[in-house]
């Protein structure tokens, strides 16, 4: 079993439509929780990160952490045929730079 | 003003031939790192260094050597290429090692170098 699990998708959806992108892991020392946009042919780049349990909201987008279920979310309200991309979650401990990635889930958003 | 840097994009090589992957950030970071992402879009770290010393070295064949002529620079360099080396390779850099308990250290990638192995 994966560290770290996500649904590769394909996920399609129209223009507007509220997103939800979620990853499942299993090392309970994992305290960072990142979400990362990739872009086709593109370098992943920095979405939103919590550290530890919460909600994290930032424009459109609210990353969510529960720990007790070692589930993490990511929402994108409003969706745009911008955001088509795909969306890897990342985590690790404190103390430890070691990033875990999950392994993508692809989100085409449709005008 | 590109932060990361690779080159090059694209390298297309005979099984058996060795290659190198250069890659430059002008972020000011002290920690880089070397990931490969297969063709499902997995990404897994193989390398990392800080100031320009090993800190992470993952279940990689020796045939990958990374190489760190400075903090801003670090080389991948491959011996006796195979098949399975086709992917997508990575460079990142960060600001530290991730030791300060609620500060993040954000990797910035660099754009990729899509080798293939023929």
């Amino acid at each position: 079993q994966k560290e770290v699990e996500q649904d590769p998708g394909p996920l399609s959806v129209p223009e507007g439509a509220i997103v939800s992108l979620n990853c499942t892991y299993s090392n309970s020392a994992f305290q960072y929780f990142m979400w990362y946009r990739q872009y086709s042919r593109k370098g992943p780049e920095l979405l939103m990160y919590t550290y530890s349990s919460g909600n994290k909201e930032d424009g459109r987008f609210t990353a969510q952490v529960d720990k007790s279920s070692k589930y993490i979310s990511l929402f994108i309200r409003d969706s745009q045929p911008s955001d088509s991309a795909t969306y890897l979650c990342a985590m690790r401990p404190t103390g430890f730079q070691k990033l875990v990635f999950g392994t993508g889930t692809r989100l085409l958003v449709s005008p | 003003d590109t932060a990361v840097s690779q080159t090059p994009k694209y390298l297309v090589t005979q099984m058996g031939n060795d290659k190198s992957i250069k890659c430059e950030q002008n972020l000011g970071h002290d920690t880089m790192y070397w990931y490969k992402q297969d063709s499902k879009k997995f990404l897994k770290i193989m390398f990392s260094y800080n100031n320009k010393e090993l800190i992470i070295n993952e279940t990689v064949p020796n045939r990958f050597s990374p190489k760190s002529p400075d903090k801003a620079h670090l080389n991948l360099h491959i011996n006796s290429l195979e098949l399975g080396d086709s992917a997508v390779y990575f460079c990142a850099s960060s600001q530290g090692l991730g030791l300060t308990s609620g500060i993040t250290n954000e990797q910035f990638f660099g754009p990729g170098t899509r080798l293939t192995v023929l």
